[in-house]
């Protein structure tokens, strides 16, 4: 079975400092990994996906995230937050492999960017 | 493209009550999605279809709960009879199958439908 951790509830930046929201996965074989963002009262946006290549995905708004496959690890950062980051975000994972389209995502982390 | 469409955006209705959510998936789409959003339970994925047809519907709550797709525009998710702990944002979601064969790529979802069932 797969699944997703996101170990921090929420995560608290000061505007223009580096934010990274954690996200660890397990899965059979190899990896989709997605993050996706909730702002209120809205549906998921996709942020950015990694499904095969380069490590380091480049997506919207400035994000980034790094495929770490040692650590099991799909952290997402941004180098300087904006207060309009604050939103909800969502880590998900799907094999790579089958027809199953079953994507599992994580619970969730709220990012806090403040002046 | 309008992209994926839901109504009502919010609906209150009293337990007993039938409750029909309707969504309509981004045109060309041959993936759908329904899901439930709580602050308890996080995003659950009730059920999904691929070209109108239900592939996996193990997260569908109990009997209570169905799902339809009679075309590739448009799918109903229906509560019969509803009860308070049914209270929850259901999203739905569409995507694209992926020219490697049958695996999904990006969900696209709806901005849900905010359901209260007193």
């Amino acid at each position: 079975a797969q699944s997703v951790a996101q170990p921090e509830d929420q995560v608290n930046v000061a505007e223009g400092n580096p934010l990274t929201v954690k996200c660890t996965y397990s899965v059979s074989g190899n990896p989709y990994l997605f993050w996706y963002v909730q702002y209120p009262n809205r549906g998921l946006q996709f942020l950015l996906k990694y499904i095969t290549g380069d490590n380091l995905v480049k997506g919207s708004y400035g994000f980034e995230a790094e495929f770490n496959k040692s650590q099991t690890s799909f952290h997402l950062k941004k180098p300087s937050a904006l207060v309009s980051d604050s939103a909800l975000y969502f880590c998900a994972v799907r094999p790579n492999t089958g027809t199953a389209s079953k994507l599992t995502f994580g619970t969730g982390t709220r990012l806090q960017v403040t002046l | 493209d309008a992209g994926v469409i839901q109504s009502p955006r919010h609906e209150v209705t009293e337990m007993g009550q039938e409750v029909t959510l309707r969504c309509k998936p981004i045109s060309g789409h041959d993936y759908l999605f329904w899901y439930r959003q709580t602050m308890m339970r996080g995003l659950e994925l009730l059920i999904y279809f691929n070209n109108n047809v239900p592939i996996d519907d193990s997260g569908m709550p109990e009997d209570r709960f169905s799902a339809k797709m009679p075309n590739a525009s448009f799918s109903t998710l229906k509560i019969q009879p509803s009860e308070p702990r049914d209270s929850a944002v259901y999203f739905c979601a569409s995507s694209l199958a992926s020219l490697a064969g049958g695996q999904t790529d990006t969900q696209y979802f709806g901005p849900g439908t905010r359901l209260t069932v007193l």
